[in-house]
């Protein structure tokens, strides 16, 4: 079976432009989570969907970032305008179930902001 | 507070040998699990072993154990018979109950060493 799926693995832009990660979570599962892994903060909880709704984004940093899931087999980050400071490793993952499930991560999307 | 505490930066082991690295977590919730991952310097995150706060014994996947002590708020992973290749960052994490949210350590850096 194929795992999570994200693209780009490695995105590099300058300040100010729209920057867009991708992921396709492993079919079947119903929950779908975006993490952010820094040196400063380590891996934290960005947003994560149920049934391709979002359930809980206060891990949001603020209104640059936005995500979307249109279907059960693709989702969005979007960071608009982006900053030196959203740097980072960007995973996506996913669960079949709700509760402490395993989350299986995708390799993950390296985001340099010049 | 739900946390999770990985004291060790850093461990260096010899190669066969086995070795354990500690965890510790706080939560109130009577239900939750807890995970250990893997991240290679490839970047991916590499989930390897769960244990759930009702499971009587202690989890195991191959070389990989992990004890449990709930007494003490203790998930250690036990890597028996160490191989180059288990060089990487490990994370302790924990989901606790009702919540999807993975809360995740600092990381122990593993070195082993031929």
């Amino acid at each position: 079976d194929a795992g999570v799926i994200q693209s780009p693995r490695h995105e590099v832009t300058e300040m100010g432009q729209e920057v867009t990660l991708r992921c396709k979570p492993i079919s079947g599962h119903d929950y779908l989570f975006w993490y952010r892994q820094t040196m400063m903060r380590g891996l934290e909880l960005l947003i994560y969907f149920n049934n391709n709704v979002p359930i809980d984004d206060s891990g949001m940093p603020e209104d640059r970032f936005s995500a979307k899931m249109p279907n059960a087999s693709f989702s969005t980050l979007k960071i608009q305008p982006s900053e030196p400071r959203d740097s980072a490793v960007y995973f996506c993952a996913s669960s079949p179930f709700r509760g402490p499930d395993t989350q299986y991560f995708g390799p993950g999307t390296r985001l340099t902001v010049l | 507070a739900q946390k999770i505490t990985q004291t060790q930066p850093g461990m260096f082991v010899q190669e066969k040998e086995a070795v354990t690295l500690d965890c510790t977590y706080d939560t109130s919730d009577p239900s939750y699990g807890l995970f250990w991952y893997k991240q290679p310097s490839s970047g991916e995150m590499i989930f390897l072993i769960y244990q759930g706060s009702y499971d009587q014994q202690n989890a195991t996947e191959g070389r990989y154990s992990l004890n449990f002590q709930k007494a003490r708020k203790s998930a250690n992973l036990v890597i028996s018979a160490s191989q180059l290749g288990d060089s990487a960052m490990y994370f302790c994490a924990m989901i606790p109950g009702g919540y999807n949210k993975l809360i995740f350590g600092a990381g122990t850096r593993l070195a082993v060493h031929p």
